[in-house]
């Protein structure tokens, strides 16, 4: 079974600018989930969708970030524009069902420098 | 208040160690608890997952769940340096409710 797959690995840009960041989720999984995970903390979630409709966003800075998940298969997240406090690794997660009991299948992470 | 609080560590043990790792919660209505395992550069990963309170054991890795004190502990025997990695508790109410991390503590395993 493939994991969940994230690009880019690695992105470095300026504040101010944009970034958009993808995420492919396991096969079959039916939720997925962003966390911003801040260097030497736990990850945060930012938005969880459920097929392609937002479960919870409640923490998503959604003056300037945005995500979306067409077709209720893969994700893009979009930050714009970029402050220096969003330098972080960004986390793709997918689970089979809503239920949520906790069993989150993660990607290896999109790592943002915002200089 | 942290829903969920974690010593950052870093901890260090030798080889062969037993390690405890632990957490608090402050939510009472959280049911299942979660440790995950991050290697640096990595994504968190399932170790082990426990629903309410109670001992749960799979090799070398123990899980335990004091809901009375809302304390989570994960034990590590005979430790390996394969097992140096960032080790994050998480809980959630379940039902589609969010998971709640800990702050992750670093361990390393020296030979």
């Amino acid at each position: 079974e493939a994991g969940v797959a994230q690009s880019p690995r690695y992105k470095i840009i300026e504040k101010r600018q944009s970034v958009a960041f993808w995420c492919n989720p396991i096969s079959g999984h039916a939720t997925l989930y962003w966390y911003q995970q801040i260097l030497g903390q736990g990850p945060k979630l930012l938005i969880q969708f459920q097929n392609n409709g937002v479960v919870d966003d409640s923490q998503l800075p959604k003056d300037r970030f945005s995500a979306e998940r067409l077709k209720g298969v893969d994700s893009t997240l979009k930050i714009q524009p970029a402050k220096l406090e969003d330098s972080a690794v960004y986390l793709c997660a997918s689970s089979r069902d809503r239920a949520n009991t906790g069993e989150l299948f993660f990607g290896e992470g999109s790592r943002l420098t915002v200089l | 208040q942290k829903e969920v609080e974690q010593d950052p560590g870093p901890l260090s043990v030798p080889e062969g160690a037993i390690v405890s790792l632990n957490c608090t919660y402050s939510n009472s209505a959280f049911q299942y608890f979660m440790w995950y395992r991050q290697y640096s550069r990595k994504g968190p990963e399932l170790l082990m997952y426990t629903y309410s309170s109670g001992n749960k054991e799979d090799g070398r890795f123990t899980a335990q769940v004091d809901k009375s004190s809302k304390y989570i502990s994960l034990f590590i025997r005979d430790s390996q340096p394969s097992d140096s990695a960032t080790y994050l508790c998480a809980s959630t109410t379940g039902g589609g409710n969010k998971l709640t991390f800990g702050t992750g503590t670093q361990l390393k395993v020296e030979l």
